[in-house]
């Protein structure tokens, strides 16, 4: 079982819907990270939370420490979002590992 | 601002040729760091560098060098190309340890190896 799981794999969205993608990981972190990857481009840092919520436009990430679960909610989709979404998680204590989920595939449709 | 800049962005080798791909970052950050990334696979750690000077083994360093002998620089040396190295590769930087504050990538080198 890997470390870091996200859910869903795929994901295909209407143009103003709101959706939620899921990462549960099985170490304790010290920190969590939401990533961006547009198709054939680089991969651009949303949100690194350790706790609670943030919010940036129309994203907004979670993170649960208890139940090892954080989510990347966007509201108002729009096609531009179509993307891939990572989580990675930093291990707590002196690792200097990133753990790496393998992403979710977004297609917002108008 | 840059950010990380990383060249080239498409490469093909030949299996047993050598290059070095380029990373630089203008943030001043200590810590650089290359990861490949393959299908159905998360990033993976290749190796790190937590200053000038220093650096250390990730996940998945065999075949691979590097070297960090300025703050701005941190080069990955394919010393042997095989085609298990084909691969999409990118540098990233920050300004604290891996993962203790908000990563910064580059924008990925496609590499074929035939």
């Amino acid at each position: 079982k890997n470390e870091v799981e996200q859910s869903p794999q795929n994901l295909t969205a209407q143009e103003g819907e709101f959706i939620t993608i899921n990462c549960s990981y099985s170490v304790g972190i010290s920190a969590l990270h939401w990533l961006q990857q547009h198709p054939g481009g680089g991969i651009v840092s949303l949100f690194m939370l350790s706790s609670g919520k943030k919010k940036h436009g129309r994203l907004i990430a979670t993170i649960n420490i208890q139940e090892k679960h954080s989510s990347l909610h966007i509201t108002a989709s729009h096609p531009r979002d179509s993307a891939v979404y990572i989580c990675a998680v930093r291990g707590g204590g002196a690792t200097n590992k990133l753990i790496f989920g393998t992403g979710t595939l977004l297609a917002v449709q108008p | 601002n840059a950010g990380v800049t990383q060249t080239p962005k498409f490469q093909v080798l030949k299996t047993g040729q050598s290059m070095t791909l380029q990373c630089a970052q203008d943030m001043n950050h200590e810590y650089m760091s290359w990861y490949r990334q393959d299908p159905g696979m998360g990033l993976r750690l290749i190796h790190y560098s937590v200053g000038a000077g220093i650096t250390d083994q990730g996940e998945v360093p065999n075949g691979y060098n590097v070297s960090r002998s300025t703050t701005e620089d941190f080069p990955l040396r394919l010393l042997s190309a095989a085609p298990s190295q084909t691969s999409v590769y990118f540098c990233a930087s920050s300004s604290q340890g891996n993962g203790n504050s908000p990563l910064h990538f580059g924008n990925g080198t496609r590499l074929t190896v035939t």
